[in-house]
């Protein structure tokens, strides 16, 4: 699987738009982005995945560059609970390397009043 | 339906103790994980089954062992707990078709001494 490069931590007002950056140079044509978070001692949960169109959940949305070198999970409207560690993941695609994924260190998200 | 449950959710062991952490989820996936996640850290793999009666290594398997007898059970056992072993050790299931969307339990935290 591809490796992914995150910032170690960002800040946000509540009420704004959080932009949470990944790297991940090295993707193959067959891996997705996948991006969970982690609330302080919770177990993470799923947001969003893609392959190179953009992507709208209820949770947030992600955009890909076109070289697919790059993506960005955006958080339209941040509130005091979205304050998490978010994790960027490449990897293949589904019923593939029985869903093994590599969480790596993640960014921490601060969203403050 | 509770998702994915761990139990014991804290557990404090002495070197060379040993225990047997149980995982349960009512989703009826077919694949099931162990991880755990040191502090400060991301989660790393223990092992992980993709059926009932099928278990495989991943990333940090020594020291470890696991059982799946019954499709919703996922067992990890200590057999002979060391300090290196205090963590936090999170459970995961996931649909073979969404293996990508990873259910994860609230954790168990382990402290050896």
């Amino acid at each position: 699987d591809a490796k992914t490069t995150q910032p170690t931590s960002m800040d946000c007002a509540e009420g704004r738009a959080a932009n949470l950056p990944c790297n991940h140079s090295t993707i193959s044509g067959n891996e997705y982005v996948y991006w969970y978070r982690q609330i302080h001692s919770q177990g993470p949960q799923y947001i969003i995945h893609g392959l190179k169109n953009n992507e709208t959940n209820e949770m947030a949305s992600l955009i890909i560059t076109e070289d697919r070198k790059s993506s960005t999970l955006i958080l339209p409207h941040a509130t005091l609970r979205d304050t998490a560690v978010y994790y960027c993941i490449v990897r293949v695609a589904v019923r593939t390397n029985a869903g093994k994924s590599t969480f790596g260190d993640g960014t921490t998200l601060t969203v403050k009043p | 339906n509770a998702g994915v449950t761990q139990t014991p959710k804290f557990r404090v062991l002495k070197t060379g103790q040993s225990m047997t952490l149980l995982c349960a989820q009512d989703m009826n996936h077919e694949y099931m994980y162990w991880y755990r996640q040191d502090p400060g850290m991301g989660l790393r793999l223990i092992h992980y089954s993709v059926g009932e009666g099928t278990t495989a290594k991943g990333e940090v398997p020594d020291g470890y062992n696991v059982s799946r007898l019954k499709k919703q059970n996922f067992l990890l056992g200590l057999e002979s707990a060391a300090p290196s072993q205090t963590s936090v050790y999170f459970c995961a299931s996931s649909d073979r078709d969404r293996d990508y969307e990873q259910y994860f339990g609230p954790g168990t935290r382990l402290t050896v001494t």
